[in-house]
């Protein structure tokens, strides 16, 4: 699986928007990427996940550039609960793949000040 | 949604003595199941991959006898910590993928695991 880099820590007010960012320069062809948020002491929760075209659902909004190189996972009203780790991950989608797993990086240390 | 439980959530135990981590997939039937260990303030680390029925395969430099992974049905896999260290004191979070699905991997609440 391709690697990814992210910025370590970040920090929004709550009520304007997250943008947390990820590099994946070395992306297959056949990787999607994958958000997920680790809340302290809970379980990884997934987010959201896209191949090439943005992808938004009820949590985020995910930004692929046209590359494939870097994308963008956007909360768009942060709240004090949106505090927690964010792991950008690539990956072949296990549907296409037995062999796939997830591994995570070491993510984004997401803090929402009130 | 699918819900993976793990059971105990914590769990503190004397050094020397073994303690065993239960994770269940409880609504839907999970062929592959994962097992994670996250230190403080670290990313989680893949331990290893259970497959139902088979034996499990370890990522490299994990003791595969001092984790012992079974995974006996498809609907749970148990994780014991054999001669349980302070070293070993961690989180322990279980994924199990879904077999009936899009073959995703749901996770687990974890176990806080405190040895003393």
């Amino acid at each position: 699986d391709a690697k990814t880099t992210q910025p370590p820590s970040m920090d929004c007010a709550e009520g304007r928007a997250a943008n947390l960012p990820c590099n994946h320069s070395t992306i297959s062809g056949n990787e999607y990427v994958y958000w997920y948020r680790q809340i302290h002491s809970q379980g990884p929760q997934y987010i959201i996940h896209g191949l090439k075209n943005n992808e938004t659902n009820e949590m985020a909004s995910l930004i692929i550039t046209e590359d494939r190189k870097s994308s963008t996972l956007i909360l768009p009203h942060a709240t004090l609960r949106d505090t927690a780790v964010y792991y950008c991950i690539v990956r072949v989608p296990p549907l296409r793949s037995s062999a796939s797993k997830i591994i995570f990086g070491s993510g984004t240390r997401l803090s929402i000040r009130p | 949604g699918a819900v993976v439980s793990q059971h105990p959530s914590r769990v503190i135990c004397k050094s020397g003595t073994s303690v065993k981590i239960e994770c269940r997939s409880l609504d839907f039937q999970a062929t592959t199941m994962f097992w994670y260990r996250q230190f403080p303030k670290q990313s989680l680390m893949l331990m290893a991959t259970s497959n139902e029925g088979s034996k499990a395969t370890y990522e490299q430099g994990v003791e595969k006898d001092k984790f012992l992974i079974n995974h006996a049905s498809l609907t749970l896999s148990t994780l014991t910590v054999t001669s349980a260290h302070p070293e070993d004191s961690s989180f322990y979070i279980c994924s199990a993928r879904d077999a009936g699905g899009l073959y995703e991997q749901y996770f687990g609440p974890g176990t806080r695991l405190t040895v003393t």
